[in-house]
């Protein structure tokens, strides 16, 4: 019964340093998203994939970096991580595009920039 | 442009009231509207899902209801418990294969 999972939990970096957040769900859903929650702000769509090899930005994806070379994972990379890149992170999954079927999201990911 | 708006930002409510979470959208041309529940420290869990073409869901002491023509939804939560409290909130699929999420509205129900 895992549906999203997420990891690290948990993660502090420097400032200039990369990391790659991974992301897999074992329901054999086509479309897959990453967001971003700030403090007191709704979640913003960095990136999301419609299915395996194909991926697009959404709204904030400037300082990240997806892959989607299998239907499971989803791995969210961050490349030269800036202060303002400290948030918690979900990933996401749904069956569809979200027209018809419910979304699912792991726990999170808070990461933390110095 | 396409928002989604939910006020208050915060809501305290003794036990056993029954209360009503609110929620706005710029575009009425709306595919579905989500309501989620998220738990500090945890991820976000899906309540109810209302398409375009509905007027309510309801799901136990959960009712949710779409006005597209106004551009709102509530969430009405009947005879609330301290179990209730959480940060609930509401997203929606404006056709753009994403979802635009509110702020939320942290509940806190009082025993």
């Amino acid at each position: 019964n895992a549906g999203v999972t997420q990891t690290p939990k948990f993660r502090i970096l420097k400032i200039g340093q990369s990391m790659t957040l991974q992301c897999t769900q074992d329901m054999n859903h086509n479309y897959m998203y990453w967001y971003r929650q700030d403090p007191g702000m709704g979640l913003k769509l960095i990136y999301y994939s419609v299915g395996a090899g194909i991926t697009d930005k959404g709204e904030v994806p400037n300082g990240y970096n997806v892959s989607r070379s299998t239907t499971e994972d989803f791995p969210l990379r961050l490349e030269l991580a800036a202060p303002s890149q400290t948030s918690v992170y979900f990933c996401a999954s749904s069956y569809s595009d979200g027209t018809s079927g419910t979304i699912y999201f792991g726990e999170g990911s808070w990461l933390t920039v110095v | 442009k396409q928002e989604v708006t939910q006020i208050p930002a915060a809501l305290s409510v003794p036990e056993g009231e029954n209360l009503v979470l609110n929620c706005s959208f710029t575009d009425s041309a709306i595919y579905n509207l989500q309501w989620f529940r998220q738990d500090p420290g945890k991820g976000l869990t899906s309540l109810l899902l209302i398409q375009s073409s509905q007027r309510e869901q309801t799901s136990g002491r959960l009712n949710a209801s779409l006005d597209k023509s106004s551009g709102r939804s509530t969430l009405y939560i009947a005879a609330s418990q301290p179990g209730d409290s959480a940060t609930y909130l509401c997203a929606v699929n404006f056709g753009n294969e994403k979802l635009t999420f509110g702020t939320g509205t942290r509940l806190t129900i009082i025993p």
